[in-house]
């Protein structure tokens, strides 16, 4: 059974761009989590999505966008990057139902210069 | 409000020695309890899960953590480091919302392992 998938594993942007990341979770799973890992911060949730709805939401701006698609596969969006959310992204997937634990890609690294 | 608190973000212990690295929590009700280990530039591997059935939980490359409700307490243990032990080790809850389950993570304690 695959993995979790995320790509790219690696990142260069500059400022103000905008940025796609992709992760497609394990098959069967409809739930999929993104999350911003810093130094500093340490893991942040940034949202959930399930059968193509944000079921849950962290506290990032509205920059930080995410969809769903019908084959459970995920994308994120960064629109006009700053410095500090230079990051690793990880992506975690679960069935959705019931309380299971989290399973988790490599993760896309992003560095904004 | 559920909460992970992790003591130590940096433990260092020599190879061969006892590892431990403490976790607690808090919830209002039973929790599902998790450790995840992370080496450099990867994601997170599960370890073990406490999901309310025994409370010494065995996990995977010798890995253990007991849960312990009154001290509100899910220490993970290692008998004797490895080398290959050295990671970044989480600890984390997940709480239920809006009937939804959310994963709230410790801040982490990086593990160094001494020769």
């Amino acid at each position: 059974k695959a993995g979790v998938t995320q790509t790219p594993r690696y990142l260069i942007k500059t400022r103000g761009q905008q940025v796609t990341l992709s992760c497609s979770p394990i098959s069967g799973h409809r739930s999929v989590s993104w999350y911003q890992q810093t130094p500093g911060q340490g893991l942040q949730f940034l949202f959930e999505y399930f059968s193509e709805t944000q079921r849950n939401k962290g506290n990032f701006p509205g920059r930080f966008s995410g969809r769903q698609f019908s084959n459970s596969r995920s994308e994120m969006n960064v629109s006009t990057l700053e410095l500090g959310d230079s990051a690793l992204y990880l992506c975690a997937s679960t069935p959705g139902t019931g309380n299971t634990e989290a399973f988790f890609g490599q993760g896309t690294r992003l560095t904004v210069v | 409000a559920q909460s992970v608190t992790q003591l130590g973000s940096h433990v260092s212990v020599s190879e061969g020695a006892l590892v431990l690295l403490r976790c607690n929590y808090s919830s209002s009700v039973p929790p599902y309890l998790f450790w995840y280990v992370q080496y450099p530039n990867q994601g997170l591997q599960l370890l073990l899960k406490y999901t309310s059935a025994a409370t010494l939980v065995k996990g995977i490359n010798g890995f253990e953590a007991e849960f312990k409700k009154s001290e509100t307490s899910f220490h993970l243990t290692k008998p004797s480091a490895h080398m290959s032990d050295a990671a970044e080790y989480f600890c984390a809850v997940s709480v239920t919302t809006s009937g939804t389950y959310k994963y709230i993570f410790g801040t982490g304690t990086r593990l160094k392992v001494l020769a």
